[in-house]
This record gives structure tokens, C-alpha cells and sequence, in this order.
């Protein structure tokens, strides 16, 4: 079936360094991609979101990258800070009627921020 | 802004119990609503949304209902619990179907 996966479980990374969590998605008509963070006992917040007539979005120390030829999508965080530590989760939504408002979620890569 | 309220944040019940779970939003009119399922360490997966008061879609079957008797309040119950309805439950909601949807703080639910 289609699916939205992530590549890697876990990821340790030091403070200061730039971090990049994949996620890949195997739904060619996914138009609309979200990244959420989830710390410890809290909901998902979310973090930068990105439509499928975009490759590149950036936020606050966040930028979305996305390569539909590849159908893969990233998240990369720039200096890394503690507070970074958490579960990050990529979502996938499609305008198709029969999915609407049906986010698909990847199973999530635990960040894991080291002095 | 809008805001997004869960409780209870945390709840013990017995098997055979019931159950009920309320989700409040505010700031806004008219949202999609959403309960999802966390197990631990896992995903999201969604059990309901509604569209409007009294719309109800059930995304799998289980020991769980949901209901929406107001355009802001969302309540998912059970008459008897199981073991296996333990998790982390999380309301969310949206302003179109297509659109991000927000999450609350979630309520953590141990049946024992």
C-alpha cells in the first residue's frame, strides 16, 4: 500500500551541528507535506510545512527540502540546540477526495542532541 | 490564536470500564476535528474526524466512539475498555481538510 516512511530510527547529533532527518513517501499523488515535532508526553507542533509546487521552504533554523522526481523529503535543522531533542514525524496529505484531511504519518526519527 | 484543550492529561481506568475523552478548540468556527492513537513509540494512527457537528468518520473498527455535539467539542468513549485501548490519545484539528492540522496536549490512558 502507499506508505510515508522515514529512513533512519535514531539520530545523535552534536550541539552546534546541522541536522537533517529523510522521509520517504511512495504516494506519487501526495501534494502537501508537513513536519511535526513531538517532545516526550506532548503532542505534535508543528514545525514547517511545504506543497508539492515547491522544492524548498525555509523557517526558523528549519528548512524543508522536496524532491518529488525521488519522492523524498528532508528536514534540515541548523545548529542544533538541546531543545531540538525529540521525535520528528513526517506527514503526507493529498487533495484527493477520498483522502482529504487523512494525514499520513512516517514513523518518526528520534533526535538525540549531545553536548 | 486559536487553542486546543485535552483531559483529563492522564487516566487510570479498570478493564470493563467506561470511557470519555473531551477535546475543546477555541479561536475558531467551524473545524475539522480529529482523535488519533498513539502506542508507544510508534506513529499516529487516526480513529475519527468530522467534518461538522454530528458528522462522524470512523477510520477503524474498535471499542471506541466518538461524538460531536458541539462545533468546537469533540468526545471519544468507550462503554468498556480493553487492555489494548491503552495509549496516548491526541485531538487535532484543521481549518479545511487539506490543510495542517493542529494537535492538542493528549491524554494518556492506561487500562489495567
Amino acid at each position: 500500500g502507499e506508505s510515508v516512511g522515514l529512513h533512519l530510527p535514531t539520530l545523535s547529533v552534536q550541539e552546534g551541528d546541522n541536522s537533517i532527518i529523510n522521509c520517504a513517501y511512495s504516494n506519487s499523488a501526495s501534494d502537501y507535506f508537513i513536519w511535526y515535532k513531538q517532545e516526550s508526553g506532548k503532542g505534535p507542533q508543528f514545525i514547517i510545512d511545504i506543497r508539492s509546487n515547491m522544492d524548498k521552504r525555509q523557517g526558523q533554523r528549519v528548512t524543508v527540502l522536496l524532491n518529488k522526481t525521488v519522492k523524498h523529503l528532508s528536514l534540515q535543522i541548523a545548529a542544533t540546540q538541546p531543545g531540538d531533542s525529540a521525535v520528528y514525524f513526517c506527514a503526507e496529505n493529498s487533495f484527493k477526495a477520498d483522502s482529504w484531511g487523512k494525514l499520513q504519518f512516517g514513523a518518526g526519527t528520534q533526535v538525540v542532541v549531545t553536548p | 490564536s486559536q487553542t486546543i484543550h485535552q483531559w483529563p492529561a492522564t487516566l487510570v481506568q479498570p478493564v470493563g470500564s467506561p470511557l470519555s475523552l473531551e477535546c475543546t478548540v477555541e479561536g475558531t468556527s467551524n473545524p475539522n476535528l480529529y482523535w488519533y492513537r498513539q502506542a508507544a513509540g510508534r506513529g499516529l494512527q487516526l480513529l475519527f474526524y468530522s467534518v461538522g457537528i454530528g458528522q462522524i468518520s470512523s477510520e477503524v473498527p474498535q471499542n471506541l466512539s466518538a461524538s460531536r455535539p458541539q462545533d468546537r467539542q469533540f468526545i471519544l468513549s468507550s462503554k468498556k475498555l480493553l487492555l489494548s485501548d491503552s495509549g496516548f490519545y491526541l485531538c487535532a484539528w484543521s481549518v479545511f481538510q487539506t490543510d495542517t492540522q493542529y494537535f492538542g496536549p493528549g491524554t494518556r490512558l492506561t487500562v489495567l
